[in-house]
This record gives structure tokens, C-alpha cells and sequence, in this order.
């Protein structure tokens, strides 16, 4: 158990709708980044974000979005669904280790939630 | 740009039999990180281990090996005598050091199935 947790598990959903996947990370850990894993794309990285601030943007979809909260949360938004956006969308939460620049990370992954666009 | 690349799409091997995973990366930082992820059918990700471009001594652990090369920027996954259990698919991965924290993202390879036959 990483200590990543991602709710729901699972979600089946019709084109056109918009879901809501939840993060929570490891307590103590300020970075939550988000990958989604589909069979055509592999692995790509989303999203994150750091202490409530973007930090960095991958290949994420207008359609998409995120948040980090003050309790350091965070919910990734998928809207206007595709078939395309069936994937396995997963978080991972990173402490950030070292005195100074380079800044060190290993990121924690959750469990995932796989979502299913029908 | 960062890149990973693992050549192999699917092995399989006979229980027992060692096996060696290929990865190769390609980043314009001197100073960054690769990692190995196991994925099981139940679809997490399992952290096996982290290196740093400075450390190019070899790491064992128990029947898994890791081989990295920065010559031929190359980071090679071994499993001695392997067993069914270590069925799954395997990912190989780069962060480059960041300099602004919390801004490390993980670039994936496609991935290795690895299927062992008793």
C-alpha cells in the first residue's frame, strides 16, 4: 500500500458526460501528479500540481482539468467524454527530498481509477 | 526531449529461465533519474527501484538485477530464474532533476509484457 488513494475505482460513464476522479496523497507529500494509461498511448503524464499551484502540463485535453486543495487533495475533471478517454487514470504523490537544486522526487502511485466511456 | 524506449513489446520464457528486459533512454540533462515499475494484472503500480545518473554501480535484489550503462544509456532489467509470479508488464522510466521544485514528471517506456509459462 503506497498510501496513494484514488477513489472511485472503477466508473462507467456515456460519451458526453463529465466525471470527477479524487486523489489523496500520501500524508505529507505537497506534489500530486496525475499519468493515464490507455492502450494506444501508454503511459503519459497529465498533470501536476505542487502545494495548489500548477507545476507542470503534459498532453492533457482541453476537456481536462485539475485541482489541488488546501487539504492537498486533488480531482482531475474529464468532460464532453470520448471512447478515446477510457483509460486507467492513476495519481501519484511525491515528497520532495534533498538541501537544493536538483530537487529529488520518488512519486507514490495509487491504485488507479479505470474509467469506462460507453 | 526525454524519451524511454523498450524495444520489447512481449517475452515469454519457461519458468526458471532468466530473462532480461531492455531500456533505453534518451535526456540532454546530466543529472536525472530511472526507475522500473511492475504492473500485475490487478493494474497497480509497483515501485522496484530508482537510480541515479551519478550511481552506475550494478544493484541486486534477491533474483531481480539491474544493469545501468551510461554509455549506451541503457538501464536493463534481469529476473534470474524466473517464476510465474513475475508475470506482468514492466515499465521503465525517466525524471529528469528538477529545477523547480516539485516539477518531476516520470516519462514511461511502452512497456514489456512478460509472460512465464510453468
Amino acid at each position: 500500500d503506497s498510501g496513494v488513494t484514488q477513489t472511485p475505482k472503477h466508473l462507467i460513464t456515456a460519451t458526453g458526460q463529465r466525471v470527477t476522479l479524487r486523489c489523496s496523497p500520501r500524508s505529507g507529500d505537497l506534489s500530486v501528479y496525475w499519468y493515464q494509461q490507455s492502450l494506444d498511448q501508454g503511459l503519459q503524464f497529465l498533470i501536476q500540481y505542487y502545494n495548489g499551484e500548477e507545476r507542470a502540463k503534459g498532453n492533457i485535453l482541453e476537456r481536462f482539468s485539475a485541482q489541488q486543495f488546501p487539504d492537498l487533495h486533488s480531482e482531475l475533471n474529464l468532460s464532453s467524454l470520448e471512447l478515446g478517454d477510457s483509460a486507467l487514470y492513476f495519481c501519484a504523490s511525491s515528497v520532495e527530498s534533498g538541501t537544493g537544486v536538483p530537487y529529488d522526487n520518488e512519486q507514490f502511485f495509487g491504485p488507479g481509477t479505470r474509467l469506462t466511456v460507453l | 526531449a526525454q524519451k524511454v524506449t523498450q524495444a520489447q513489446t512481449e517475452i515469454s520464457v519457461v519458468e526458471k529461465e532468466d530473462v532480461t528486459l531492455d531500456c533505453v533512454y534518451e535526456t540532454r540533462d546530466t543529472t536525472y533519474y530511472l526507475f522500473w515499475y511492475k504492473q500485475p494484472p490487478s493494474g497497480e503500480l509497483v515501485f522496484l527501484i530508482r537510480r541515479n545518473s551519478f550511481d552506475e554501480q550494478n544493484e541486486i535484489s534477491g533474483r531481480y538485477s539491474w544493469n545501468f550503462q551510461k554509455s549506451t544509456s541503457s538501464f536493463n532489467f534481469t529476473i534470474t530464474a524466473s517464476q510465474v509470479v513475475d508475470s506482468a508488464v514492466y515499465f521503465c522510466a525517466l525524471s529528469e532533476a528538477g529545477r523547480i521544485q516539485g516539477a518531476q514528471k516520470l516519462v514511461f517506456g511502452q512497456g514489456t509484457r512478460l509472460t512465464i509459462n510453468p
